[in-house]
């Protein structure tokens, strides 16, 4: 079946370094999506990219997706205490409706 | 707009038991999926009810159903429980427009945590 694969599994960095996320699908993707899952909470939407090669900016968070539609990043500059949480990429893959999550990145921060 | 409400939070059970959740999607959506999160297994795709009919189904054993009704809530009934279905699971609505390329975000109740003891 479809698999979405998700590294690192874990990362800790200081307050004030950069954190990058790695999603890759072993099919082509129509979509990508992004959650964050803070600690006791529930997964909250980030944002979605739709189009080869396409990139989108939220402050500080930098998201792209692949021009073969199969691997995603998240990349967060100078990180906080804020961005404490676990990220979860979400890919849906061509022709299906189905969301397949990945196991998602646990995200801590040393202030 | 009120968000996607669960319940209940919390339920403890006993192995071989029955359980049943509910879930209230966002006014207007008509998509309802369900995933189980665990520790070690991340987010697993349990299935997705569109209008009253199910639409997509994850990996799981026929222990786990589910339903929507008109108004859109959706149930989920796990049969027989294991200790291994200890797990938050969670519901997730969306506009879920049928046929659409790309169905758009999720938003995600807080879950209903069930033990299995």
């Amino acid at each position: 079946g479809q698999q979405v694969m998700q590294i690192p599994q874990y990362q800790h960095v200081q307050e004030g370094e950069d954190f990058t996320t790695y999603c890759n699908s072993s099919t082509t993707l129509s979509n990508i999506q992004w959650y964050k899952q803070r600690p006791g909470g529930h997964p909250v939407f980030l944002i979605q990219l739709v189009k080869s090669g396409e990139v989108k900016k939220q402050k500080r968070l930098t998201f792209q997706f692949g021009e073969a539609k199969k691997n995603s990043s998240l990349h967060i500059t100078a990180t906080q205490t804020t961005d404490v949480g676990t990220y979860f990429c979400a890919g849906r893959v061509q022709g299906a409706q189905k969301l397949v999550f990945g196991q998602g990145t646990r995200l801590t921060i040393n202030p | 707009k009120a968000g996607v409400t669960q319940t209940p939070r919390y339920l403890i059970k006993t192995r071989g038991q029955q359980v049943t959740l509910s879930c209230s999607p966002i006014s207007g959506h008509r998509s309802v999926s369900w995933y189980q999160q665990t520790p070690g297994q991340g987010l697993q795709f349990l299935f997705e009810y569109f209008s009253e009919t199910q639409r997509n189904k994850g990996n799981f054993p026929g222990r786990f159903s589910g339903r929507q009704f008109s108004n859109s809530r959706s149930e989920m009934n796990v049969s027989t429980l294991e200790l291994g279905d200890s797990a938050l699971y969670l519901c997730a609505s969306s506009s879920g427009l049928a046929g659409g390329p790309s169905i758009g975000e999720q938003f995600f109740g807080p879950g209903t945590r069930l033990t299995v003891l």
